[in-house]
């Protein structure tokens, strides 16, 4: 099965500072999903990348899908109290392309921001 | 907005008792999904449905079953727990279709067993 590596495990930045967060495949990502999680909460859509090369952005962040298509990195531009949270990748296992089946998740990239 | 609705936020339960974490969504999705959380470990799928009726087992099933008699409703038999089952419980749905659908999550549930 497909193994998501996310790195760093955590970070600790002030806030204002730039960071960026990395998800590596072990296969060919054929959907990349970034989540964001609040400490005991459920997980909230960001965006999904498809495409290599792909960038999205909305707000301060911007996810990108290498044109290998395995790795992605999200970055958040003048990060703010309210980014904090997991930091979360899933990728598509599905039986046929595109489909939603079996998302794998990394393990997660907790972001404190300080005041 | 979908809404995925997990029936408990905190659930406190003694080992060997028999659990039930209920799921319900609003927008008429096909697939549901069952994942527990764990520091260190990520998420990790339990079952997923596709149907009513219709269930697969995911990456680590064992000590857990699930039923889906409506296509609003998945629920996680827990049947006879214990204290490794401790965990956030997450449920989540979405359609199925040809183009990349995103899962929709749930609250959580957060399992203590004592």
């Amino acid at each position: 099965s497909q193994e998501l590596e996310q790195s760093p495990q955590s970070l600790i930045v002030q806030e204002g500072k730039n960071l960026t967060i990395n998800c590596t495949s072990s296969k060919t990502l054929y959907g990349l999903y970034w989540y964001k999680q609040k400490y005991g909460e459920g997980l909230i859509f960001l965006m999904m990348l498809q495409k290599g090369g792909e960038e999205k952005s909305h707000e301060k962040i911007t996810a990108k899908l290498d044109e290998k298509k395995q790795q992605s990195s999200l970055h958040i531009t003048a990060s703010q109290p309210s980014h904090a949270g997991i930091y979360l990748c899933g990728a598509d296992q599905g039986y046929s392309r595109g489909s939603n089946y079996k998302l794998t998740f990394g393990k997660g990239t907790l972001l404190t921001v300080n005041p | 907005d979908v809404k995925v609705t997990q029936s408990s936020r905190y659930l406190v339960k003694r080992t060997g008792e028999k659990v039930f974490l209920e799921c319900v969504q609003d927008m008429d999705h096909e697939n549901m999904f069952w994942y527990r959380q764990d520091p260190g470990l990520g998420l990790r799928l339990i079952y997923f449905s596709y149907d009513v009726k219709m269930k697969e087992k995911g990456d680590i099933p064992e000590g857990y079953s699930v039923s889906r008699e409506k296509k609003e409703r998945f629920s996680l038999i827990l049947e006879s727990a214990s204290t490794n089952q401790t965990s956030m419980y997450l449920c989540a749905s979405s359609f199925h279709g040809v183009a990349n659908e995103k899962l929709f999550f749930g609250s959580g549930t957060q399992l203590s067993v004592l």
